[in-house]
């Protein structure tokens, strides 16, 4: 089951620099989308959601593109701190509910100082 | 900021056992769940649960699983006959509403069947 996918286990950044993180789906009936990051030891943490009624939401350094039409999303983390070190999990629902998320693999992001 | 509470942290129990994971969500809010993650898988939903009874169930979530609110704020996963392939990260999750909600997850339980 690839409902929800991330290509990239693993990314590296500068400190300071852009983070992109990427995420693909294939599931048409999902219009509720959300980032979680996950340090070891710990429970996914919320970060940032979209509802497919928009293409962009922003907080603070996090901003969430949605792209319906490539049912393609991605969050960018500017600027990029060590802190950030962990590992980012898409997350998707159908009928604007969080009551069954579909993750992601997830990516592991190192900022490097 | 509060937060999910799990106990125990980490779990180890032989096949064929019961075990019980318990959970405290955050007290106001009214949905709950539990997920897992074998290692190297995927975070996978199991079930969610609303004034007192299963909302969804994953194909996952079979006989030998249940859930139970048995006060007003804990909120258990029974396995009840426990495989080796149930060893997994289980998360518990809770929110205020259901639609377009953030869950807030615990900490987890690491169960290992031996």
């Amino acid at each position: 089951d690839q409902q929800v996918k991330q290509n990239s286990p693993s990314l590296s950044v500068q400190e300071g620099r852009i983070s992109i993180l990427n995420c693909d789906y294939t599931n048409s009936m999902f219009d509720y989308f959300l980032w979680y990051k996950k340090y070891p030891a710990e429970g996914p943490t919320f970060l940032i959601s979209i509802s497919s009624i928009k293409d962009k939401n922003e907080d603070g350094r996090f901003t969430v593109f949605l792209n319906k039409s490539a049912k393609h999303l991605s969050l960018h983390i500017v600027p990029s701190q060590p802190g950030d070190s962990a590992v980012y999990f898409c997350a998707a629902s159908g009928s604007g509910s969080a009551r069954q998320l579909t993750f992601g693999s997830g990516t592991q992001l190192t900022v490097l100082p | 900021e509060p937060e999910v509470t799990q106990t125990p942290s980490h779990q180890v129990t032989q096949m064929g056992q019961e075990v019980i994971l318990r959970c405290v969500p955050i007290s106001n809010h009214l949905y709950f769940y539990w997920y897992r993650q074998i290692l190297g898988q995927k975070v996978e939903f199991l079930v969610s649960f609303y004034n007192n009874e299963i909302s969804e169930k994953s194909e996952i979530f079979d006989d030998q699983f249940s859930v139970e609110r048995p006060d007003g704020s804990n909120f258990t996963l029974k396995i009840r006959s426990t495989k080796l392939e149930d060893s997994a990260m289980y998360f518990c999750a809770s929110s205020e509403g259901w639609v377009n909600e953030k869950l807030f997850f615990g900490s987890g339980t690491q169960l290992s069947v031996l």
